[in-house]
């Protein structure tokens, strides 16, 4: 069956430290992968997205990374602060469709 | 622009009532989502509509819950008699390109 799994612990990090949150998929061959972040009481809000033929993709002090033969994402913020705390979200587009998949999401607590 | 408009924010109702969720989308983008969020099942796609036309609604759980977008700029979810297990939290959602952008949800609570 199709699944798509998120970390479903918490990540507690230092600020300033490198944050690294995990996306692995089975049965799915997505054209494209999502992150979205979300916080308490809204919508998801999206962050950044790369396509199957792309391996690495950066915004600001953002990094998504995406292996097709892995099939996992890895999304990184480096230099974390407190202000990152959210869940993080990943989704999965499948070619052919025009819906996304969502993990459940990790929560990402970042201290001073 | 506003971004997606959804109303009413909060909805507490007994079981058996009729409820109406509603949504803006931003002007311009062609496809519309409904989706449910709750702890144990996280966010799950109930309908889309690509210009207006019901595309996907297989996963609506129930012949209570139904969808119309009679336009481009408003879609409602209704549910109808709710049950105590439809408490969630509802989001609409509209795409322009890749890119899905969301409302800021309803909290449904069904006693």
């Amino acid at each position: 069956s199709q699944k798509i799994e998120q970390n479903s612990e918490a990540l507690n990090i230092q600020e300033g430290k490198t944050a690294t949150l995990t996306c692995n998929y089975t049965n799915y061959s997505p054209a494209y992968l999502q992150w979205y972040r979300q916080d308490p009481g809204r919508g998801p809000v999206f962050l950044l997205l790369i396509r199957e033929n792309e391996k690495e993709k950066r915004k600001e002090r953002l990094k998504v990374t995406f292996d097709t033969t892995l099939k996992q994402s890895l999304f990184h913020i480096t230099a974390s602060q407190p202000a990152d705390s959210a869940t993080y979200l990943c989704a999965l587009h499948s070619g052919g469709y025009n819906k996304l998949i969502f993990g459940a999401g990790t929560r990402l607590a970042v201290h001073p | 622009d506003a971004g997606v408009i959804q109303s009413p924010r909060h909805e507490v109702t007994e079981m058996g009532q009729e409820v109406t969720l509603r949504c803006k989308p931003i002007s311009g983008h062609d496809y519309l989502f409904w989706y449910r969020q709750t702890m144990m099942r996280g966010l799950e796609l109930l309908i889309y509509f690509n210009n207006n036309v019901p595309i996907d609604d297989s996963g609506m759980p129930e012949d209570r819950f139904s969808a119309k977008m009679p336009n481009a700029s408003f879609s409602t979810l209704k549910i109808q008699p709710s049950e105590p297990r439809d408490s969630a939290v509802y989001f609409c959602a509209s795409r322009l390109a890749d890119t899905q952008y969301f409302g800021p949800g309803t909290r449904l609570t069904v006693l």
